[in-house]
Formats: C-alpha cells, sequence, structure tokens
C-alpha cells in the first residue's frame, strides 16, 4: 500500500517571500500521479498542481511549483510571491496510474496535510 | 466548471441515528467518492463507486455504507451513528484518469 508522509503540520511565510512544503511517499510502483491541493477555510478543496511521475520535468502553475525527486520520492512544493490567499491547509496526494482490475485507478492516497500562515 | 454539491455544510446527528449524507455531481463523471478528513490524520477514504451500483471499499468501510442509484448521486450512510464518526466528510467525483474535484463539506457531528 502506498503511504504519503508530509512532516510539517504548519509552516508560516510573509507576503512575497518564498516558501517550500515538504512531501515523501513510499511506493513500490513506478508510473503514478502527484498532486497538491489546496483547502481554504471555505474548505473546497482546490487542485494546485500535478507530476506525472514519467514525466522528469517538474510541474509548474504560474506562482507555483514541484521539485520531484523520483528516486527519493520526494515531491515538494514552492510557492513563489506568496499572497494572503494562498493561506490554507494544503495536501499532497498520490494516485496509482494502473487499472488493476479496472478500479483502482481514481484511488487518491492523502498526506496528514500543512497548514500556511501567510503573515502581511 | 465542474460542481459537486454535497446536500449539508453542517448535520448535528444524535448516537444510534441512522444518517445520510448526500453527494450530486453534475458532470457525469463516472467515479465518486467519500473521504473523511481528521486532524493529523488528511483524508481517508471510506467508499467509492465506478458506476451505478458499483462500490467498493476504501480504507475505513466500518460503519458506513453507501448507494448509488444514479450516476450523479452518491449517498453515504451511518448505519448507527457514533461519536467516533464526528468528522468532516467530504466528496469527490472524477472522469477516468483526470483530476478529483470536491464538494464543499460537511461537518458532521452526532451527540
Amino acid at each position: 500500500a502506498q503511504t504519503v508522509t508530509q512532516s510539517q503540520p504548519e509552516m508560516s511565510v510573509q507576503e512575497a517571500e518564498t516558501v517550500t512544503l515538504s512531501c515523501t511517499y513510499d511506493t513500490s510502483e513506478s508510473d503514478y500521479y502527484l498532486f497538491w491541493y489546496k483547502q481554504p477555510p471555505s474548505r473546497q478543496m482546490i487542485l494546485v498542481i500535478r507530476q506525472e511521475a514519467y514525466k522528469q520535468q517538474n510541474a509548474t502553475e504560474n506562482r507555483f511549483s514541484v521539485n520531484f525527486q523520483k528516486a527519493a520520492k520526494s515531491f515538494s512544493l514552492k510557492i513563489s510571491d506568496s499572497q494572503l490567499g494562498d493561506a490554507a491547509m494544503y495536501f499532497c496526494a498520490y494516485r496509482s496510474r494502473s487499472n488493476a482490475g479496472g478500479t483502482s485507478y481514481g484511488k487518491l492516497t492523502f498526506g496528514q496535510g500543512t497548514i500556511l500562515t501567510v503573515h502581511p | 466548471d465542474v460542481k459537486v454539491t454535497q446536500s449539508s455544510r453542517y448535520l448535528v446527528k444524535r448516537t444510534g441515528e441512522k444518517v445520510f449524507l448526500e453527494c450530486v455531481q453534475d458532470m457525469d463523471h463516472e467515479n465518486m467518492f467519500w473521504y473523511r478528513q481528521d486532524p493529523g490524520l488528511g483524508l481517508r477514504l471510506i467508499y467509492f463507486s465506478y458506476d451505478v451500483k458499483m462500490k467498493e471499499k476504501g480504507d475505513i468501510p466500518e460503519g458506513y455504507s453507501v448507494s448509488r442509484e444514479k450516476k450523479e448521486r452518491f449517498s453515504l450512510i451511518l448505519e448507527s451513528a457514533s461519536t467516533n464518526q464526528t468528522s468532516m466528510y467530504l466528496c469527490a467525483s472524477q472522469q477516468r484518469y483526470q483530476p478529483q474535484h470536491f464538494g464543499d463539506g460537511t461537518r458532521l457531528s452526532i451527540l
């Protein structure tokens, strides 16, 4: 079974600065997806960024980028030019790409979450 | 935009009651999921469904059941609510191989 670990329960950053959230995972599979989701106080989970394991290039979405280290099983999220609206709980998640039995491809395994505070 | 609607934002029930949490999606997605979110534990999968009337247990199915009679609706049922089922419940839907889309969550309190 896959596991996802976020070792930072809380992080804080000054507005306009850069912060990195850590995530490690454990899997025996070679092909999979990794995600970062954001959950603001409004509670709706919002997809921030997605990485496909077979792609060596790190994914980037505007101010959000990842550092994907497949051999180390590490998947960190970097937020540049932090804004007050970035304050939220951030979850790292893993999904298998395999289709064993036709039902496993959708299941997400989440980390414990990191609460990010942004100071003005 | 995909919309996943959960019937209640907050719900208070009593121990032993049968509780229904409803989730509706408007994008004809095949897959639907129910998660439970607890502090320090992240989200844990309770059940998921990959087609009408089809369901599969997730990681923590004990004390729960589900129903999917129509493609757009996925219900989570607490057969006999207990205080340890007080939690935030999140529903999600997904088209095959695409990211999951989540509802706003139901904060359920069992007294």
